[in-house]
């Protein structure tokens, strides 16, 4: 089971859309970060967000994590066919600070 | 910085046998992990290595699984009388120790298919 529930499991957008991906727990977490992943590669930080509230941007990219540091969101503008991945949230508990734990993953195709 | 290298790419087994995997971390990281990714999921925890002690092993981690960091730099994870529920992606990753949240450098992982 994974502590982490990634919202929606599938999303299939055209060119220039907006989105937005919800990661969400019952628990705690001192940080959390976000992941890309590509097919046949392992996955790839974007971002890490340590603070409730914080909110980060990078280029089209937004990520929140929410004040009681258990849930997150990332949201994507003018979505590009180079956004097509599977977006991954992995969040650190504050009981073990060397485990990430990741959520299921949100498969985002973006359509040209 | 050549990043993480994991070896093989690919593993294609039959039930029964043993396969061992390769883990060459970034020089200079002193924390290694091991997880499992299958289709549709979130990579899996398996283990955790700090310089070359052996901290944490998950419940997903059988008898059948062990995992070794000889002088703490490259790690091996071998799987003995290997199962078709073994098929997997088997990702391998480092980071520095400085703080808790630091992220993790993946490789690009090991498949493994039993038949």
């Amino acid at each position: 089971t994974q502590l982490l529930e990634q919202s929606p499991q599938f999303l299939s957008i055209q060119e220039g859309e907006n989105l937005t991906v919800y990661c969400n727990s019952s628990s705690v977490f001192s940080s959390l970060q976000w992941y890309r992943q590509e097919p046949g590669e392992g996955p790839v930080l974007l971002v890490t967000v340590v603070t409730g509230g914080e909110v980060k941007k990078l280029k089209r990219l937004t990520f929140q994590f929410g004040d009681a540091r258990k849930d997150s969101s990332l949201h994507i503008t003018a979505a590009q066919p180079g956004d097509t991945g599977l977006y991954l949230c992995a969040g650190v508990a504050p009981i073990n600070d060397y485990k990430l734990s990741f959520g299921a993953g949100t498969t985002v195709t973006v359509r040209a | 910085d050549t990043g993480v290298s994991q070896d093989p790419r690919h593993k294609i087994t039959k039930r029964g046998q043993n396969v061992t995997f390769r883990c060459d971390p970034i020089s200079e990281h002193n924390r290694l992990y091991w997880y499992r990714q299958t289709l549709g999921q979130g990579p899996e925890f398996l283990t955790y290595f700090q310089n070359e002690a052996q901290l944490e092993k998950s419940r997903l981690l059988s008898d059948r699984f062990s995992a070794e960091r000889p002088k703490g730099s490259f790690s091996t994870l071998e799987i003995q009388r290997t199962e078709q529920g073994d098929s997997a992606m088997y990702l391998c990753a480092s980071s520095p120790r400085d703080r808790g949240n630091s992220p993790l450098h993946f490789g690009n992982g090991t498949r493994l298919t039993v038949t």
